[in-house]
């Protein structure tokens, strides 16, 4: 049973760096083809996605965010640790982790965390 | 990037009915990766179908996909009052894009 899990803090000041860590059970980030992505939902407003990591430390990040972005993993604590420099009001949102398929579906997010909101504010 | 955009912004049907939805690209997909997805309130999106027109594990045949290239669409065939969600499309093909999403409501 895959599971994931997102932890960090829930509100940061402007300007900080935002630290979340994705902690995950079920499969292992050294199978072939397997990633961890991040996605974030500004409240009532649409998906988007952030950064993923592959299994074998390629990492994809959005263009539009690529500067802010830094996206790790740490195979033996089974964790995926995405920062983001320079937090804004508008980074407000909810922020998952999901499981990219490597088989099957591959490509989709097949599962996902339950979520984190964080609150950028002053 | 590939730009996805979704129609109607809003569905409004009665249980029984039939709920077409449409996601539109920029530019092509390639290989047909487009996947659908339902996000129901307070919860994190649910994988419906990949590859344009594969059903997820588990999922209900009553939702289907079709389509290529740039234009794809998202079927419930016949509604039920549990389908009240935001759909959205996403593409693999090129990084990963998400529409801004559909929201279906059910009379």
């Amino acid at each position: 049973q895959i599971t994931l899990k997102e932890s960090g803090p829930t509100l940061v000041k402007p300007t900080q760096t935002l630290t979340l860590t994705c902690t995950f059970s079920g499969f292992s980030l050294t199978t072939s083809g397997v990633g961890v992505g991040w996605i974030r939902q500004p409240p009532g407003e649409a998906l988007e996605w952030l950064a993923l990591i592959y299994w074998d430390d390629d990492k994809r990040y959005s263009p539009s965010l690529r500067s802010r972005l830094t996206i790790t993993k740490d195979t033996s604590k089974n964790q995926v640790v995405l920062t983001m420099t320079n937090m804004d009001p508008v980074d407000t949102a909810t922020y998952y982790c999901a499981h990219r398929s490597g088989y099957g579906a591959s490509g989709t997010f097949d599962y996902w965390g339950q979520g984190t909101l964080v609150t950028v504010s002053s | 990037e590939i730009v996805l955009t979704q129609s109607p912004g809003t569905l409004s049907l009665s249980p029984g009915e039939r709920a077409t939805l449409s996601c539109r690209a920029s530019q092509s997909v390639s290989g047909r990766s487009l996947a659908w997805y339902q996000q129901k309130p307070g919860q994190a999106p649910r994988l419906l179908i990949y590859a344009a027109s594969l059903r997820a594990t588990g999922i209900p045949d009553r939702f289907s996909g079709s389509g290529s290239g740039t234009d794809f669409t998202f079927t419930i065939s016949r509604l039920e009052p549990e389908d009240t969600a935001v759909y959205y499309c996403q593409q693999y093909g090129y990084l990963w894009t998400f529409g801004q999403g559909t929201k279906v409501e059910i009379k």
